[in-house]
Parts: C-alpha cells; sequence; structure tokens
C-alpha cells in the first residue's frame, strides 16, 4: 500500500470548485504532517503550491492564487487541496508529498481535467 | 531572478556512471537544503536525494542508496549527484529543487534526461 494515495483522475467544470485528496496509509496520522501540494503541467517541471498543517501553520508558495488552499479530513486520514473556480489553466498533474523516517514521499498524483 | 540550471544528463549503460550538476543563482545557495527529484517517463515523482545548506547531512532514498551521492560546492553555487551501478529503473527526468529536510520544494529547474539502456 502506497505512503500517500490520490485518486487518478477528477473532471469538473470551469468555475466549479475542485477537492484533491492525499490519502495517508493506515497508521500515518494526517495530524502529525505538514502536507505539501504541487502543480505539473504537461512538459514542465513542477511547482509549489502550498503546505497545510493547520490553520496556524500553513504557507502558500510565491504568486499561488488565493482559490487555491489546503485542509484536512481527520476522520479520512486525508489531506485536501481545494481548488475554488476552476480555470482552464488549471488543468494539471497535482502531487502531495509529506515527509516520512527521513525522506520525501510523494502522492501517486492526479489529474485533473477542466471540461 | 531564482534559477536553478541541471545538466550532465544523457545516456549511459547499465551498470555505468554519470555526474550531474545543478547551478542555482539568484538566492544564497549555501543556506538552504537542496534535493534531486526523479520522475520517469509518465510516472510520477520519486524523491531521490537531499543535502543540508551546509553540506554536512544527507538523506537518500531506498532506491538509490549505496549507488548515488549528493555533495554540493557552496563557492560555486553547484549541486553534484554521482550517480554510479546505474539500472534501467532509474531513467527517468532528474530535477533539481530547493528545499529538503522537511521542508517544501519551492523552486524547480527544466529538468534533465537521464537514460540507462
Amino acid at each position: 500500500q502506497a505512503v500517500l494515495t490520490q485518486p487518478a483522475s477528477l473532471s469538473a467544470s470551469p468555475g466549479a470548485s475542485a477537492s484533491l485528496t492525499c490519502t495517508l496509509r493506515s497508521g500515518i496520522n494526517v495530524g502529525t504532517y505538514r502536507i505539501h501540494w504541487y502543480q505539473q503541467k504537461p512538459g514542465s517541471p513542477p511547482q509549489y503550491l502550498l503546505r497545510y498543517k493547520s490553520d496556524s501553520d500553513k504557507q502558500q508558495g510565491s504568486g499561488v492564487p488565493s482559490r487555491f488552499s489546503g485542509s484536512k479530513d481527520a476522520s479520512a486520514n486525508a489531506g485536501i487541496l481545494l481548488i475554488s473556480g476552476l480555470q482552464s489553466e488549471d488543468e494539471a498533474d497535482y502531487y502531495c508529498m509529506i515527509w516520512h523516517s527521513s525522506a520525501s514521499v510523494f502522492g501517486t498524483g492526479t489529474k485533473v481535467t477542466v471540461l | 531572478e531564482v534559477q536553478l540550471l541541471e545538466s550532465g544528463g544523457g545516456l549511459v549503460q547499465p551498470g555505468g556512471s554519470l555526474r550531474l550538476s545543478c547551478a542555482a543563482s539568484g538566492f544564497t545557495f549555501k543556506s538552504y537544503a537542496m534535493s534531486w527529484v526523479r520522475q520517469a517517463p509518465g510516472k510520477g515523482l520519486e524523491w531521490v536525494s537531499a543535502i543540508s545548506g551546509s553540506g554536512d547531512f544527507t538523506y537518500n532514498a531506498a532506491s538509490v542508496k549505496g549507488r548515488f551521492t549528493l555533495s554540493r560546492d557552496n563557492s560555486k553555487n553547484t549541486l553534484y549527484l554521482q550517480m554510479n551501478s546505474l539500472r534501467a529503473e532509474d531513467t527517468a527526468v532528474y530535477y533539481c529543487s530547493k528545499g529538503g529536510f522537511l521542508g517544501a520544494f519551492d523552486i524547480w529547474g527544466q529538468g534533465t534526461m537521464v537514460t540507462v539502456s
């Protein structure tokens, strides 16, 4: 079982909100971790979006619009990236990441399609 | 402008070696941890290695431990990844990134392709 699991794909309409989940493996408590989110468009390197641990411990990447935000669902043991007001330019792959046992671990990635 | 420029990728036979370089500019290089992250063709991101700002501490992914060595020359603002005993599964685009050791990878280079075949 992967440390971080993300749905393979998600589709939504322009202007809608998209909620991307990053589920931590059983036994790894989401409350303990800062969850980082990255966006990658085809043919380009990833870009840092934000990190979220709690409302008092969060950081927005430089130049990242506020319609990208982070949260957690403790009951699901998951981190969440919320994209509000989806735009065509948001079509990309999204990866979550945590530091676990002195190693960086990336999620499996979610491909977001804006219909 | 903050910039990372990788070089050194190419085609190498299994069992061979390659050294990647990453030239940094636009920030105080010695003050930041640096990392390498790779991406196999059509696959997701995989962290490879991280080094502290001083160069005193390094961490490697289990998949490259004992084969890859990360180092830095703070006088030249350059990061190096020495890759030995290369395998087909090491084929990937290798990205240099600013950050590591619990922090975000907030700046990325354009990447350099390594093909082991």
